[in-house]
């Protein structure tokens, strides 16, 4: 089945700096890749995604990641941090080759951005 | 912009009574999920919905757990006998296919005490 891992459970980067949160996935098929935010009692919101195509995706709020099929990784990432981005951010993904609407989610990995 | 929504936000409940939550997913949408997650944990699949009947479901998603369509716009998950291990968030979502987007609701926060 697939799977996704976030290794980083925590992730601190000081306002303007530049942000990354680490996705790696396991799938059989072909990856469907996700991103999503959490903020606090709120729901998941969706950021991006990668289906097929440039392997640099951009998506909400200024952030993009980048589709690396030799890495198996879809890391999320932000140019200039912004204090209002301090979330949880999950990476999931859907595996092409079952068909399955079974999407996978990790851990998650909590950003924190400091003024 | 159309939204998921969810209601309740909170519920308390007995442990062995019935809960029912309930979601509105976007109206054009075909597809409705049902996710949890555990306080401090990851989120988890439990269910996929489409043409009035489950398409998959996790391990999760046991005899104690049942989903339907009731009307139009509704989709509900039950759970018939509430365990302790059952408090959680959970999440409606829905998508116009099986392999598109889910768009995910607020949530609803489940207490079995």
């Amino acid at each position: 089945a697939q799977s996704v891992a976030q290794p980083e459970d925590q992730v601190n980067v000081a306002e303007g700096n530049p942000l990354t949160v680490k996705c790696t996935y396991s799938v059989s098929g072909n990856p469907y890749l996700f991103w999503y935010v959490q903020y606090p009692n709120r729901g998941l919101q969706f950021l991006l995604k990668y289906i097929t195509g440039d392997n640099l995706v951009k998506g909400s709020y200024g952030f993009e990641a980048e589709f690396n099929k030799s890495q198996t990784s879809f890391h999320l990432k932000k140019p200039s941090a912004l204090v209002s981005d301090s979330a949880l951010y999950f990476c999931a993904v859907r595996d092409d080759l079952y068909n399955n609407n079974d999407m996978r989610f990790g851990a998650g990995t909590r950003l924190t951005v400091k003024p | 912009e159309p939204e998921v929504t969810q209601t309740p936000s909170h519920q308390v409940t007995q442990m062995g009574q019935e809960v029912i939550l309930r979601c509105v997913p976007i109206s054009n949408h075909l597809y409705f999920y049902w996710y949890r997650q555990i306080l401090g944990q990851k989120v988890e699949f439990l269910v996929s919905f489409y043409n009035n009947e489950i398409s998959e479901k996790s391990e999760i998603f046991d005899d104690q757990f049942s989903v339907e369509r009731p009307d139009g716009s509704n989709f509900t998950l039950k759970i018939r006998s509430t365990k302790l291990e059952d408090s959680a968030m959970y999440f409606c979502a829905s998508s116009t296919s099986g392999l598109s987007t889910q768009y995910f609701g607020p949530g609803t926060r489940l207490l079995v005490l």
